[in-house]
């Protein structure tokens, strides 16, 4: 099946700084690929997601690029602040129209003040 | 408008005992799908429903078990708990055909 190859497995940030989350695939075919914030105690979020038909997509400090032809798609988050710290999953969508999120194993960031 | 709701947040079972979990999907959502989530790692698919129906299964074994109602509540069902079954139970809804899943908040079960 699918595997999705998340690094780092943690980063720590002084505030202000910007993090970066690279994951990796090996499905061509996958064409939906969302991000996911977990805070302690609590279900993962939808933060950003790209559709395959597009290079980049930003959303106030969060912005993901896709490469298809590489297979990897990156989280960026500019200006990060204390309240960004939690844990970070990237997800792809597999198996065609009944398929399912398959999910990285996750990055802790850490956003120092 | 509720999103998805999980119930109970906790649960404590022993070894042997079978263990049954609850989901109300977010208004509007007719597919549920069920994650394994073990402390430190992502989550990992278990089954999804639609139309009362399972539709695909992650690689679980059958102990593992599953059923959605007409109004697209599921349940979650575990028989002869193991100590490896330690672990967030996610469910997560959508509308069949589009992206957008939202989580619930998880149930966490401690198998002792």
């Amino acid at each position: 099946g699918e595997n999705v190859e998340q690094h780092p497995s943690t980063l720590s940030v002084q505030e202000g700084d910007s993090a970066v989350i690279k994951c990796t695939y090996s499905d061509s075919a996958s064409n939906y690929f969302p991000w996911y914030k977990q805070e302690l105690g609590k279900g993962p979020q939808l933060i950003i997601d790209i559709r395959s038909n597009v290079g980049e997509k930003k959303d106030q400090r969060i912005a993901v690029t896709l490469n298809k032809t590489a297979k990897h798609f990156s989280l960026h988050i500019t200006e990060t602040q204390p309240e960004d710290s939690a844990v970070y999953f990237c997800a792809l969508y597999y198996g065609g129209s009944q398929g399912n999120l398959i999910f990285g194993k996750g990055t802790k960031l850490s956003v120092k003040p | 408008d509720a999103g998805v709701t999980q119930s109970p947040t906790h649960l404590i079972k022993t070894r042997g005992q079978q263990v049954t979990l609850r989901c109300s999907p977010k208004s509007g959502h007719d597919t549920v799908s069920w994650y394994q989530q073990a402390l430190g790692q992502g989550p990992q698919f278990i089954f999804q429903y639609y139309e009362e129906e399972e539709r695909q299964r992650g690689n679980f074994p059958d102990r593992f078990s599953g059923h959605q109602f007409p109004n697209y509540s599921s349940e979650l069902n575990v028989n002869a708990l193991l100590l490896g079954d330690s672990a967030l139970y996610l469910c997560a809804s959508s509308l069949q055909g589009s992206y957008g899943y939202t989580f619930g908040s998880g149930t966490r079960l401690t198998v002792v």
